[in-house]
């Protein structure tokens, strides 16, 4: 079994509706992410969680907003689905075990937003 | 802040030949790490090498390699004797360290296409 799981895995909606993109882990890790790519930009921070009761915005967090439900659980939100947040979307993870910790990636959403 | 530059968008190679995806950085702190990841079609995000700025040596991992100039402030992955299942995109990313440094900054990534 994946160590990270994305729900759904695509998605299709229509502007102005309400949507949930789901992520689980099995890692046992703290530290969870969210990023979009787009073609051509490569990957851009969402929002960030060191753990349960800490939240950090990244570098894109407008329009969105995400949910630390339990330590193995992160979910993002978009609250008004609008056509330019049509993106492949990934959550990941890391341990924070030090410097050449790397983030574990998730398989990704596909939301097409018309 | 940090940027990764990633100057070629789409590569060809032969089957069996070695190649090098360039990779370069900009920042001011002297304490960073460097990652390449592997997308392939599929879409997943595939961890492959990481490069410690203090590291006195070139990582490598298997086939692959960092070439890693600090003073050019360059970290081009090699990847030897390529194969087919190397087709895909590959992305650069750079972390400075230290707690709280938590964001990976990426670079806009290469489209590596083996040929047989």
């Amino acid at each position: 079994d994946a160590d990270v799981t994305q729900t759904p895995r695509n998605r299709i909606t229509k502007t102005g509706k309400r949507i949930m993109l789901e992520c689980s882990q099995t890692k046992g890790h703290d530290r969870m992410y969210w990023y979009r790519q787009d073609p051509g930009l490569g990957l851009r921070l969402i929002y960030y969680s060191f753990d349960v009761k800490d939240i950090n915005k990244g570098e894109i967090s407008d329009g969105y907003s995400v949910s630390r439900q339990a330590q193995a659980k992160f979910s993002l939100s978009l609250e008004s689905a609008i056509p330019n947040q049509t993106a492949l979307y990934f959550c990941a993870t890391s341990g924070g075990g030090g410097p050449q910790e790397t983030q574990y990636f998730g398989p990704g959403t596909r939301l097409l937003v018309l | 802040a940090q940027k990764i530059t990633q100057t070629q968008p789409g590569m060809f190679v032969q089957e069996k030949e070695a190649v090098t995806l360039d990779c370069t950085y900009d920042t001011s702190d002297p304490s960073y790490g460097l990652f390449w990841y592997k997308q392939p079609s599929s879409g997943e995000m595939i961890f492959l090498i990481y490069q410690g700025s203090y590291d006195q040596q070139n990582a490598t991992e298997g086939r692959y390699s960092l070439n890693f100039q600090k003073a050019r402030k360059s970290a081009n992955l090699v990847i030897s004797a390529s194969q087919l299942g190397d087709s895909a995109m590959y992305f650069c990313a750079m972390r400075v360290l230290g707690f709280g440094n938590e964001k990976l900054t990426f670079g806009t990534g290469t489209r590596l296409t083996i040929i047989p």
